[in-house]
């Protein structure tokens, strides 16, 4: 495609439920970043794959985040047992080294009743 | 444990102004920095990344500069246009406790009126 695309756009869920956000980069970059940005706050930095490794999860707000990225693409960040704060707009962004522009996609809005 | 500060919170200016928006940060341990726009209802977009053995990026009407000893960068703008209106973001990345990761300021928010 022309630029990243993140599905579903918008997202509303039941607290406890188990979500799955979706990133296609733009074909052929290498890296491929997460980040969010809760009401009011600014941008958190998640997780970042180099490939189809992500080299420190450790930005990840808790174990009930995970992500995945496979054939070097499609990446997919999961939230387990949704609360309430993890409310927020889920940005992805994707990279083709070595340029160090990211372009962003629209994201993901994050409801969590 | 870094910190990244954006001054000010808010700016609006006449059009055409040159301004300076600011950033700094605690720890001079960086890689690079970054400044990105963002505009509402919309995704960012990467304007500028400084390693941290340069001084400065220019591009276009915009020049980032990078004082790492001082944790200090500042975004110039020339010539203002009311398209320039966004927020304005820098974010450094660096390594905290062995962890990699993007740490943001707040942001500044510009409005250029026309």
């Amino acid at each position: 495609g022309a630029g990243v695309s993140q599905s579903p756009s918008n997202k509303v869920t039941e607290k406890g439920k188990d979500v799955e956000l979706r990133c296609d980069p733009i074909s052929g970059h290498t890296a491929l970043y997460w980040y969010r940005q809760s009401l009011g706050q600014g941008l958190e930095f998640l997780i970042y794959f180099q490939g189809n490794s992500a080299p420190d999860k450790s930005g990840l707000p808790s174990d009930r985040f995970s992500a995945e990225r496979t054939g070097g693409s499609v990446s997919t960040l999961t939230i387990q047992r949704t609360q309430q704060e993890d409310s927020a707009v889920y940005l992805c962004a994707s990279r083709l080294s070595p340029s160090n522009e990211q372009f962003f996609g629209p994201g993901t809005r994050l409801t969590v009743l | 444990k870094q910190e990244v500060t954006q001054i000010p919170a808010a700016l609006s200016v006449p059009e055409g102004e040159n301004l300076v928006l600011n950033c700094s940060f605690t720890d001079s341990a960086i890689y690079n920095l970054q400044w990105f726009r963002q505009d509402p209802g919309k995704g960012l977009t990467s304007l500028l990344l400084i390693q941290s053995s340069q001084r400065e990026q220019t591009s276009g009407r915009l020049n980032a500069s990078l004082d790492k000893s001082s944790g200090r960068s500042t975004l110039y703008i020339a010539a203002s246009q009311p398209g320039d209106s966004a927020t304005y973001l820098c974010a450094v990345w660096g390594t905290t406790s062995g962890t990699y990761k993007y740490i943001f300021g707040t942001g500044t928010r510009l409005k250029v009126l026309a």
